[in-house]
């Protein structure tokens, strides 16, 4: 079965600074998508960014990007100019090419420092 | 569009009872779910569907049903609810595209506390 890690259960950032929250996971499939996803306080699940495997180059949304490196089996989100409406609960999931199954990261709890 | 919605946003059971959470999308979305979050665990996949008289169990579907009758309808019954069933639950939706899901869209989640 994959396995998501995000070994960081709690971070903060000053608010305009950058911060990147780090994910692994393991799988021994080629073809696959990355995903994060946003919970703040309202509970309300957003994707943030998603990521195929088979793509080179690294997915953005305006100030979120990732840094995914398919070897090292990693994934990072990194935020520009953090606001403080991005703190937040951050989850990492994957689901391989296929599957009808998502596997979601224990998150990390993002505090965003005015 | 309303997306997904799921009711009811807050229960409390006794041990032993059973209860039905609803979710219902409108995007027409052939593939729903529902998850688990409990602190500290991220989210748990219950069970899920594919279409249509189509289900299937995820990580964690002991004490827990599904059917759908409907693409719209996707309710979750707990037959014999556990204090260990005390949770949030969150339903979602999406298409299936060739190679993969989609991006998921949730509902607003469930908070359940069994007494």
């Amino acid at each position: 079965a994959q396995t998501v890690t995000q070994s960081q259960p709690e971070m903060s950032v000053q608010e305009a600074e950058t911060v990147t929250l780090s994910c692994t996971y393991d799988t021994s499939e080629s073809d696959y998508y990355l995903f994060w996803y946003k919970q703040p306080p309202s509970r309300q699940m957003i994707l943030v960014i998603r990521q195929e495997a088979y793509k080179q180059q690294n997915a953005t949304e305006n100030r979120f990007s990732v840094n995914f490196q398919k070897a090292a089996k990693s994934f990072s989100l990194k935020i520009s100019d953090s606001q403080l409406g991005d703190a937040a609960m951050y989850f990492c999931a994957y689901t391989g090419a296929g599957s009808y199954q998502l596997t979601f990261g224990k998150g990390t709890k993002l505090s965003v420092i005015p | 569009n309303a997306g997904v919605t799921q009711t009811p946003k807050f229960q409390v059971l006794k041990t032993g009872q059973s209860m039905t959470l609803q979710c219902a999308q409108d995007m027409n979305h052939e593939y729903m779910s529902w998850y688990r979050q409990d602190p500290g665990m991220g989210l748990r996949l219950i069970h899920y569907s594919v279409g249509a008289g189509i289900t299937d169990q995820g990580e964690v579907p002991n004490g827990y049903n599904v059917s759908r009758s409907t693409t719209e309808d996707f309710p979750l019954r707990l037959l014999s609810a556990a204090p260990s069933q005390t949770s949030v639950y969150f339903c979602a939706s999406s298409y299936y595209k060739s190679g993969g899901l989609g991006e998921q869209y949730f509902g607003p989640g469930t908070r359940l506390t069994v007494t």
